[in-house]
C-alpha cells in the first residue's frame, strides 16, 4: 500500500546543533517530494521541495537529501533555533495524472532545547 | 505574501446537520485540494480539484463530501450529514500546477457533537 513514513516520531536537539529528521517512502514511482513544518493549531507550513531528478537540494539553514536507491528522505536543520520547535511532515507526490495527491508521512515533533 | 484563507476557524456542530467549510485560494493557482488532520494524527488527503471537476478523490471522500467552487475564488467543502467521525481539521490547499508546492490554509477546526 501507499505510506510515507518517518523513523522517528520525536527528536530533542540542544538550541544551536543541526537536527536530521528521516523520512522513508515506499512508492518507487513518486517524482515530488515537500518538507512541511506544522505548529501547534496551524496549517502545514512549506519549508522545501525535491524532485526525483535531484538528491541535494539546500535552503536557507535547511537541506533535503533524497535518497532514490533506498527510497529515504532527510531534512538537515543547521543551527537549530527555538522557533524550529514544530511536527515535521514529509510529503510525497505521486505524480501519476498530476493531480496533485499528497500522501504525508506521520509527522517528527522536534523540540529545541534552550 | 499570497495565502490561502479558510474560514470559519472553528464550527461546531450536532451529528447529522450539514456543513460548509470554505476556502479561498491563492489567486493564480490552479489546483485545489482538501485534507483532514484528525488530533495528533498525520495530514490525510480527501480530494483535488482542477478545471472545475474532481481529479482524485480519497476513499474517506464519500457521497456525504461533496466540493465546488461556485465563483472564481472561493472553494468549498460541504458535508451533508455530519457524523461524529467527522471531528478534525480540514485544510484547504492550493498549488499553481499539480506538480508544485502546495500551500495550506490555516484549517477548520470541524466539531462534531
Amino acid at each position: 500500500g501507499e505510506s510515507v513514513g518517518l523513523h522517528l516520531p520525536t527528536l530533542s536537539v540542544q538550541e544551536g546543533d543541526n537536527s536530521i529528521i528521516n523520512c522513508a517512502y515506499s512508492n518507487s514511482a513518486s517524482d515530488y517530494f515537500i518538507w512541511y513544518k506544522q505548529e501547534s493549531g496551524k496549517g502545514p507550513q512549506f519549508i522545501i521541495d525535491i524532485r526525483s531528478n535531484m538528491d541535494k537540494r539546500q535552503g536557507q539553514r535547511v537541506t533535503v537529501l533524497l535518497n532514490k536507491t533506498v527510497k529515504h528522505l532527510s531534512l538537515q536543520i543547521a543551527a537549530t533555533q527555538p522557533g524550529d520547535s514544530a511536527v515535521y511532515f514529509c510529503a510525497e507526490n505521486h505524480g501519476s495524472g498530476n493531480t496533485g495527491k499528497l500522501i504525508f508521512g506521520q509527522g517528527t515533533t522536534l523540540q529545541v532545547k534552550p | 505574501e499570497p495565502e490561502v484563507t479558510q474560514t470559519p476557524s472553528h464550527q461546531v456542530t450536532q451529528m447529522g446537520q450539514e456543513v460548509i467549510l470554505r476556502c479561498v485560494p491563492i489567486s493564480n493557482h490552479l489546483y485545489f485540494y482538501w485534507y483532514r488532520q484528525i488530533l495528533g494524527q498525520k495530514v490525510e488527503f480527501l480530494v483535488s480539484f482542477y478545471n472545475n471537476e474532481i481529479s482524485e478523490k480519497s476513499e474517506i471522500f464519500d457521497d456525504q463530501f461533496s466540493v465546488e467552487r461556485p465563483d472564481g475564488s472561493n472553494f468549498t467543502l460541504k458535508i451533508r450529514s455530519t457524523k461524529l467521525e467527522d471531528s478534525a481539521m480540514y485544510f484547504c490547499a492550493s498549488s499553481e500546477l499539480g506538480d508544485t508546492e502546495a500551500f495550506f490554509g490555516q484549517g477548520t477546526r470541524l466539531t462534531v457533537v
